[in-house]
């Protein structure tokens, strides 16, 4: 199964650790985009990368948080400094091109911060 | 105010029974996507829409965007227990809009099917 491969499913941190979480998008994808789903809330975009370059980041909070898709290697969506309120679901998608091209989702990464 | 409404919230059926989910929006949909998730898990992707008055069907799930591109409807026939799940639709409802990447996702429909 050639999926959008994500992981760990579930990760927990302790409030002041680093959260890094990683996305291998699908065989043939080189755009890559990070969403977020809050408790209670629908998923909500936070980022969209091609390889080595962030073409929009308008969804991603201005501190703490940071994401990054080199050239060899998985996307990583980074976390510092985590607190409570950063608990959620981060999924990952991919897609062949950025028009009339529908993302295809990973299993996402459940963290909780304790 | 939700910029992608959808109706109903939640849905329980018969196994064998139709079934119609809307997804409406005040503004023009360049992009219409459907998604179907099981709890705890990813989101997997059932239709993509972008022409006023397109249809598309797989197996028996079929979705339409109206005319005036503002609505969607996702219907099945003849439900099974393997169709339960959360039904969400998504579009970029940005001013730029058109964007099928940038989406805004309703809050999702909630089907169970009883067999």
């Amino acid at each position: 199964n050639a999926g959008v491969m994500q992981n760990p499913r579930h990760l927990v941190r302790r409030r002041g650790q680093e959260a890094r979480l990683r996305c291998s998008p699908m065989k043939g994808h080189s755009h890559v985009y990070w969403y977020r789903q809050l408790p209670e809330e629908g998923l909500k975009f936070m980022v969209y990368l091609q390889k080595e370059n962030i073409i929009d980041e308008s969804g991603m909070p201005k501190e703490r948080f940071s994401a990054e898709f080199p050239k060899e290697g998985p996307s990583i969506l980074r976390i510092q400094q985590v607190v409570r309120g950063d608990s959620a679901a981060y999924f990952c998608a991919s897609s062949v091109s950025s028009y009339n091209s529908p993302l295809h989702f990973g299993n996402g990464t459940r963290l909780t911060v304790t | 105010s939700q910029e992608l409404e959808q109706s109903p919230q939640s849905l329980i059926v018969q196994e064998g029974k139709n079934l119609t989910i809307n997804c409406t929006s005040s503004k023009t949909l360049y992009g219409l996507y459907w998604y179907k998730q099981k709890y705890g898990e990813g989101l997997i992707f059932l239709m993509m829409l972008q022409k006023g008055g397109e249809e598309k069907s797989h197996e028996k799930i079929t979705a339409k965007l109206d005319e005036k591109k503002q609505q969607s409807s996702l219907h099945i026939t003849a439900s099974q227990p393997s169709h339960a799940g959360i039904y969400l639709c998504g579009a970029d409802v940005s001013n730029s809009g058109g964007s099928n990447y940038k989406l805004t996702f309703g809050k999702g429909t909630l089907l169970t099917v009883n067999p």
